[in-house]
């Protein structure tokens, strides 16, 4: 079954780009859709977006401007790119699969600092 | 966007009692929700999509029910294991939107 694992910078300094990759294992990363949801310490489900496996989006219209998806299919591998961080985009970060989330990863604390 | 109105936002159960949770959507979104369980320091794990149809290795105490607007989580028998917080979420538009948790503690 597919195991799901983010990785990526934990601190990340305010204004600057946040970049967090999501490696999949145990089964195809083609013909299935992958998201990335966030969720604040102590707060809710925030979906950021997702993309299918052959490259096209969809994306959180309150982010839209500041995110970037994108999947490489050899290497297993789903990415995402936030720019212009602020101490809001603090959150675990998830990568999950399907149209309900039926796979998640562990998370990835991002924090926003100087 | 869609809304989803989970409630309650705390729920006092003991062991052994049945619990009902709530989840509202601002519009309808047919059969498209979904449930997840949340513990803490754990990532969310899919309980219910479809609105009624359990996943896979999820215990027969979870069930879904509803369509359109109004959805309802049930535990029928509440164990110690499932002291959490559960997630509705529908994905029948974009964006994808959770409503704001419940969280079920030990009365």
């Amino acid at each position: 079954q597919v195991q799901l694992q983010e990785s990526g910078p934990g601190l990340v300094k305010p204004s600057e780009t946040l970049s967090l990759i999501c490696i999949v294992s145990g089964d195809s990363i083609s013909d299935n859709y992958w998201s990335w949801i966030r969720q604040p310490p102590g707060k809710g489900l925030e979906w950021i977006g997702g993309i299918h496996y052959s490259g096209s989006t969809n994306y959180n219209l309150s982010l839209k401007s500041r995110v970037t998806m994108s999947v490489d299919t050899s290497k297993r591998q789903v990415f995402l790119r936030l720019t212009s961080v602020t101490t809001a985009d603090m959150a675990i970060y998830y990568c999950t699969s399907g149209h309900w989330f039926d796979r998640w990863g562990q998370g990835t604390l991002v924090t926003v600092s100087s | 966007e869609i809304v989803m109105t989970q409630s309650p936002a705390t729920l006092s159960v003991s062991r052994g009692e049945r619990v009902t949770l709530s989840c509202r959507a601002s519009q309808s979104v047919s059969s498209n929700l979904a449930w997840y369980q949340q513990k803490p320091g754990q990532a969310p794990r899919l309980l219910i999509y479809g609105a009624s149809t359990r996943a896979t290795g999820i215990s027969a105490r979870f069930s879904g029910s509803g369509s359109g607007t109004e959805f309802t989580l049930t535990i029928s028998s509440l164990q110690s294991e499932d002291f959490a917080v559960y997630h509705c979420q529908q994905y029948n538009d974009w964006p994808r939107t959770f409503g704001q948790g419940t969280k079920v503690e030990i009365k």
